[in-house]
């Protein structure tokens, strides 16, 4: 059974700072991986689609890396803004499967 | 507005009630999702839908819970007898194809009293 933990579950960082945050998953045959963002209170925004034959996706400030074999993928977020603060999903698709599972998320806030 | 739409963005019901809830997908995207999610949680897979066929519905769909999409494209989930335990915010996802992304909705906040 495929099960997503990500790590912290809350991270607190000044403005422009660099950071990371950390998704891993148990089983590694996955279909992709992809990442999202959710406002308080709201529904979720897609950041970046990872396949699993893939290693990295670039969007803007973000870059997302996926190691099917060792389970992790991490989120990088360069120069971190206060309108970054949200929480930061990560949801695989199992081969075969059909439901996304997902981690519970990392709480971000980014002090101005 | 092309996104994933969801209605109502908030319902208030009495214990007991039934409600429905509607989700309308991205026009072209035939796969269709279900999510249940609760304060300080990922959301939770309820059911998935391939044009018109369910093909798959989780165990946390119990028997008071019904989806359909009759023609393929929007779709509705019904939970009758409400319990408190059912309060959550509710999701629709749709996406193209297996490898291309999922886009949510904004989702519908159920609060039951």
């Amino acid at each position: 059974k495929q099960e997503v933990t990500q790590i912290p579950a809350a991270l607190s960082v000044p403005e422009g700072e660099n950071l990371v945050l950390n998704c891993s998953f148990t089983d590694s045959a996955i279909y992709n991986l992809q990442w999202f963002r959710q406002d308080p209170g709201k529904g979720l925004t897609s950041l970046l689609l990872i396949q699993s034959s893939q290693r990295e996706q670039t969007s803007g400030r973000l870059n997302a890396s996926l190691d099917k074999s060792s389970g992790r993928s991490t989120l990088y977020i360069a120069a971190s803004q206060p309108g970054d603060s949200a929480t930061y999903l990560c949801a695989v698709l199992n081969t075969g499967g059909f439901k996304t599972i997902f981690g519970a998320g990392t709480r971000l806030f980014v002090k101005a | 507005d092309t996104g994933v739409s969801q209605d109502p963005r908030h319902k208030i019901t009495k214990r007991g009630q039934n409600v429905t809830f509607r989700c309308d997908p991205i026009s072209e995207h035939n796969r269709l999702y279900w999510y249940r999610q609760t304060l300080g949680q990922g959301p939770e897979f309820l059911t998935y839908f391939q044009n018109e066929a369910q093909l798959e519905k989780s165990r946390l769909l119990s028997d008071r819970f019904s989806a359909e999409r009759p023609k393929g494209s929007f779709s509705t989930l019904e939970i009758q007898r409400t319990e408190q335990g059912d309060s959550a915010m509710y999701l629709c996802a749709s996406r193209q194809e297996m490898n291309t992304e999922a886009f949510f909705g904004q989702g519908t906040r159920l609060t039951v009293v």
